[in-house]
C-alpha cells in the first residue's frame, strides 16, 4: 500500500475486555513500531520489530500487553484486561531501517470506559 | 525523565514571517534528530531530519539547526504559510533506544 494502515481508527470498550489493533506496514519496510500517545502527551515508544522479532519488549507498559508480527508484515498489538489509563492513540510506524525515517499510520483511538 | 524537551507548547507567528521552533535533549548518545508535523486526527508526519555530524540541513522552506554542544536544535519555517498550523514533534533516535525519543510537541499557529 502506499501508506502505513491501522485498523480500526476508533475503538471503545468496557473495562476489563481485550483488544487488539492492527498495523499494516509500508510494503518493504522492515521496520515496525508501536507508540501511544496519551492526553496532552508526546508519543511514547512502546516496541520495535526487526523482521519478525521484537528484541526488547521493556517498552511496554505492563504484562497486558503485547505485541506480534508475522511474515515481516501485519503487526498486533492486544491489550488484556484494558484499564482506563490504556485510553489513548495508539500509532504505527514503519522504516525501511532501524533509526532511520519513520512514517507512521493514522493511529487506533482507543476509549476504555 | 525528559530526555527531548520542547519547552514552548504552542507559538503564534504571522502568516509570511519566521516560524523558529526549538527543541533540547539530555542523551549525548542521540545521533538521529527528526521534526514531525501532526494535524489532528492523523498520524504524524515526517518534515525533516539531521545527522548528529551536520549543523544544518535544508529542504525548500525547512531548515532544521544542530548545535551539539548546547544538545540544542531548531527549526525553522521560512515564510510561514496557514497550512503550516499544526503540533510539531521533535525526535532523537539512538542513545541505546529502539524507538525515537518524542518531545511533547509545540501547537504553531500561523495568524493570517
Amino acid at each position: 500500500g502506499a501508506g502505513v494502515s491501522q485498523s480500526p481508527s476508533n475503538k471503545v470498550t468496557e473495562k476489563g475486555k481485550d483488544v487488539e489493533l492492527r498495523c499494516d506496514p509500508i510494503s518493504g519496510h522492515t521496520a515496525l513500531y508501536w507508540y501511544r500517545q496519551s492526553l496532552g502527551q508526546g508519543l511514547e515508544f512502546l516496541i520495535y520489530f526487526q523482521g519478525n522479532s521484537a528484541p526488547d519488549k521493556s517498552g511496554l507498559p505492563s504484562d497486558r500487553f503485547s505485541a506480534e508480527r508475522t511474515g515481516g508484515s501485519v503487526s498486533t498489538l492486544t491489550i488484556q484486561r484494558t484499564q482506563q489509563e490504556d485510553s489513548a492513540v495508539y500509532l504505527c510506524a514503519s522504516s525501511m531501517r532501524q533509526n532511520y525515517e519513520q512514517y507512521f499510520g493514522p493511529g487506533t483511538r482507543l476509549t476504555v470506559t | 525523565d525528559q530526555q527531548v524537551k520542547q519547552n514552548s507548547p504552542s507559538l503564534s507567528v504571522q502568516e509570511g514571517r519566521i516560524s523558529i521552533l526549538n527543541c533540547d535533549y539530555t542523551n549525548s548518545m542521540f545521533d538521529y534528530f527528526l521534526w514531525y508535523k501532526k494535524y489532528p486526527a492523523e498520524g504524524p508526519t515526517f518534515l525533516i531530519s539531521i545527522s548528529s555530524i551536520k549543523d544544518k540541513n535544508e529542504d525548500g522552506r525547512f531548515t532544521v539547526f544542530l548545535n551539539k554542544s548546547a544538545k540544542h536544535l531548531s527549526l525553522h519555517i521560512v515564510p510561514s504559510q496557514p497550512g503550516d498550523s499544526a503540533v510539531y514533534f521533535c525526535a532523537a533516535s539512538g542513545g541505546g533506544a529502539d524507538g525515537l525519543t518524542f518531545g511533547k510537541g509545540t501547537h504553531l499557529i500561523i495568524q493570517p
